[in-house]
């Protein structure tokens, strides 16, 4: 069964600093992994993938991930935050097996700071 | 681009009573999905579906929920009798195949008084 942490519930940063939001996650065979971003009141949009091939991603609005296997870890991050990065992340696994079915982390809130 | 649509976008039922959550997924899209996220919580695994019969469900999915896919376009989830604790955000999702990528819908909020 595969299961998802995300170490953090809220997390807060200044305008310009860097984002980084943990996730590591448990699967027993290879798995594919993905960051959604959830503002209020909205639907998931997806930030970034990795299934196979180079494991650092890039996605939208600047950020990227990296997938360390050894480490069993997904770990979000951006250069420089801005406003209009706060809402709610979500890290996510899913695998070819079980009907392909996503499992979520419990979210991160990532918090802005003039 | 294309996209998951999802109707109602709100609704509000009594308790007991039954509702059907419609979905369009993507046209070419081979698997489908319900979601359900209480408010200030995480997104929960529902079912899926592929093939025209559930490939798996959560402990959650009990005999009070069903889904069909009563056409070629439309994927609906039903409960039959509804509890307050239904009270959520449902999502539906589409794939094309394994390792693409996973399409959400914009969420049909429930709200059970």
């Amino acid at each position: 069964a595969q299961s998802v942490t995300q170490l953090g519930s809220h997390v807060s940063v200044s305008e310009g600093a860097l984002v980084l939001l943990r996730c590591n996650y448990s699967s027993s065979v290879p798995p594919y992994l993905f960051w959604y971003v959830q503002y209020p009141n909205q639907g998931l949009q997806l930030l970034l993938k990795y299934t196979t091939g180079a494991t650092l991603v890039k996605g939208i609005n600047g950020f990227e991930a990296e997938f360390k296997k050894s480490e069993t870890s997904f770990h979000l991050t951006k250069p420089s935050a801005h406003m209009s990065d706060a809402a709610e992340y979500f890290c996510a696994v899913s695998t070819n097996t079980g009907g392909f079915k996503t499992i979520f982390g419990a979210g991160t809130r990532l918090f802005v700071k003039a | 681009e294309p996209e998951v649509t999802q109707t109602p976008s709100h609704q509000v039922t009594q308790m007991g009573q039954e509702v059907i959550l419609r979905c369009v997924p993507i046209s070419n899209h081979l698997y489908f999905y319900w979601y359900r996220q209480i408010l200030g919580q995480k997104v929960e695994f529902l079912v899926s579906f592929y093939n025209n019969e559930i490939s798996e469900k959560s402990e959650i999915f009990d005999d009070q929920f069903s889904v069909e896919r009563p056409d070629g376009s439309n994927f609906t989830l039903k409960i039959r009798s509804t509890k307050l604790e239904d009270s959520a955000m449902y999502f539906c999702a589409s794939v094309a195949a394994v390792g693409e990528t996973q399409y959400f819908g914009p969420g049909t909020r429930l709200l059970v008084l």
